[in-house]
């Protein structure tokens, strides 16, 4: 499976914009680029997914690179409860397999 | 609506021992995943059971083992336990039919072994 990168930590101020980057320098064509993000004592929530346009949805957005290798998960608005692990994970869909294949995440930590 | 709820949340058992975790998927949903969290780490896939029959599996020795019931809802069983086994056991549902989309986890069942 192709692997990403992501720094082990960042810390953000409440109400202003989260850059959590992503590099996926092997990432095949039929990969996807999920993310999901883990709050403090719940299992893992799934957040974005994307192939190769930018994604919006009510949670973020997922900014792709134009060669695919990297990608960018924006929080807009950072509030308290966006504190969480975060985790970039590459989905290849042609594959039964369906399951997921986790790193360990970047622990996103939001100041007041 | 429900999501996917596993039982018991906690609990404690000693080496040598075995044991059983519950999860119901969320309504709706035909496919369950089990994941293993070590403190610290990411979730590393286990097993995953469609149509009561494994159908994926990751690096994990034959003492895991599970099943799927016609309901859907699924059980983890764990033999011979060792102190690695120590973990949050995830729980996740999703329907065959989104296969691609998003898995939906419980909120876990920690596992202690002493």
């Amino acid at each position: 499976d192709a692997k990403t990168t992501q720094p082990n930590s960042m810390e953000s101020n409440e109400e202003e914009p989260v850059h959590l980057p992503c590099n996926h320098s092997t990432i095949s064509g039929t990969d996807y680029i999920h993310w999901y993000r883990q709050l403090p004592s719940q299992g893992p929530e799934y957040v974005i997914h994307g192939l190769t346009s930018n994604v919006n949805n009510r949670m973020a957005s997922l900014a792709i690179a134009e060669d695919r290798k990297s990608s960018t998960l924006i929080l807009h608005r950072a509030t308290l409860r966006d504190a969480a692990v975060y985790y970039c994970i590459l989905r290849d869909h042609r594959r039964s397999a369906r399951q997921l294949t986790f790193g360990s995440g970047t622990q996103l930590t939001v100041l007041p | 609506d429900a999501g996917v709820t596993q039982s018991p949340t906690h609990l404690i058992k000693t080496r040598g021992q075995q044991v059983t975790l519950r999860c119901s998927p969320k309504s709706g949903h035909d496919t369950v995943s089990w994941y293993q969290q070590a403190l610290g780490q990411g979730p590393q896939f286990i097993f995953q059971y469609y149509e009561e029959e494994e159908r994926q599996r990751g690096n994990f020795p034959d003492r895991f083992s599970g099943h799927q019931f016609p309901n859907y809802s699924s059980e983890l069983n764990v033999n011979a336990l060792l102190l690695g086994d120590s973990a949050l056991y995830l729980c996740a549902s999703s329907s065959l039919a989104g296969a691609y989309g998003e898995l939906f986890f419980g909120e876990g069942s920690r596992l202690t072994v002493l």
